[in-house]
């Protein structure tokens, strides 16, 4: 079946560092890759996605590439803010299919 | 403001209340979806329609009672839950039928239930 590990978090930075969450997936074929972001007391939405390998997905300085040969869909950013703070999740879908299959979840922390 | 809207926002009962969560989308969308959002676990999909059709039922307990009367509006109704029923309920909408793989699903806020 499909599934979606991500790392465990919190992640604790400070403002400007960098940032990395990892994400790997299982799936056959090749499946579209998302990833939302749920800022407290909120719903998720969508950050940035990728439809097929080597694509990159881009947004508010955050991106991630398709990477099929180690089936990874990593999330980076350069220079995070405060604002940044909220729990990232990592899902797929599968060829054909809408439904998502999400990971776990990603608490990132940003100090001043 | 997602264009999916949820209420109410947050609802306790008994386990022998019987209650409804409303999730409405203002973006024209064909696809609907609940999901549950449990503490230290995935997201859950519990149910998805595709043109006011019932296309996926990922082995809910029939406590949960789904209904889709027009492709802006989706229920969930409730009875007799547990306790272990308590999560956030997520509705979520997206633009093409069940095999668009790569479209987006906008959520709305949540139902935050507790059961007692």
């Amino acid at each position: 079946g499909n599934s979606v590990t991500q790392m465990e978090g919190p992640v604790t930075l400070s403002e400007e560092a960098f940032l990395t969450i990892n994400c790997t997936y299982t799936a056959t074929g090749y499946p579209s890759l998302f990833w939302y972001v749920q800022y407290p007391g909120e719903g998720l939405q969508l950050l940035l996605k990728a439809t097929k390998a080597d694509d990159k997905g881009s947004n508010k300085g955050f991106e991630a590439t398709y990477r099929k040969e180690t089936t990874s869909f990593h999330l980076e950013k350069g220079s995070v803010q405060v604002s940044d703070s909220a729990v990232y999740f990592c899902a797929l879908s599968p060829p054909g299919y809408s439904t998502l299959t999400f990971g776990k979840g990603t608490m990132l922390l940003v100090s001043p | 403001e997602t264009g999916v809207t949820q209420t109410p926002r947050h609802l306790v009962m008994g386990m022998t209340n019987k209650k409804s969560l409303k999730c409405e989308q203002h973006l024209g969308h064909n696809a609907m979806y609940w999901y549950k959002q449990s503490a230290k676990k995935p997201l859950e999909l519990m149910f998805v329609y595709s043109l006011e059709e019932r296309v996926e039922n990922n082995s809910v307990p029939s406590r949960f009672s789904p209904e889709c009367p027009n492709s802006s509006h989706l229920f969930l109704h409730l009875h007799t839950l547990q306790p272990e029923d308590s999560a956030l309920y997520l509705c979520a909408s997206s633009q093409g039928g069940l095999a668009e793989s790569t479209d987006t699903q906008y959520f709305g806020p949540g139902t935050r239930l507790t059961v007692l």
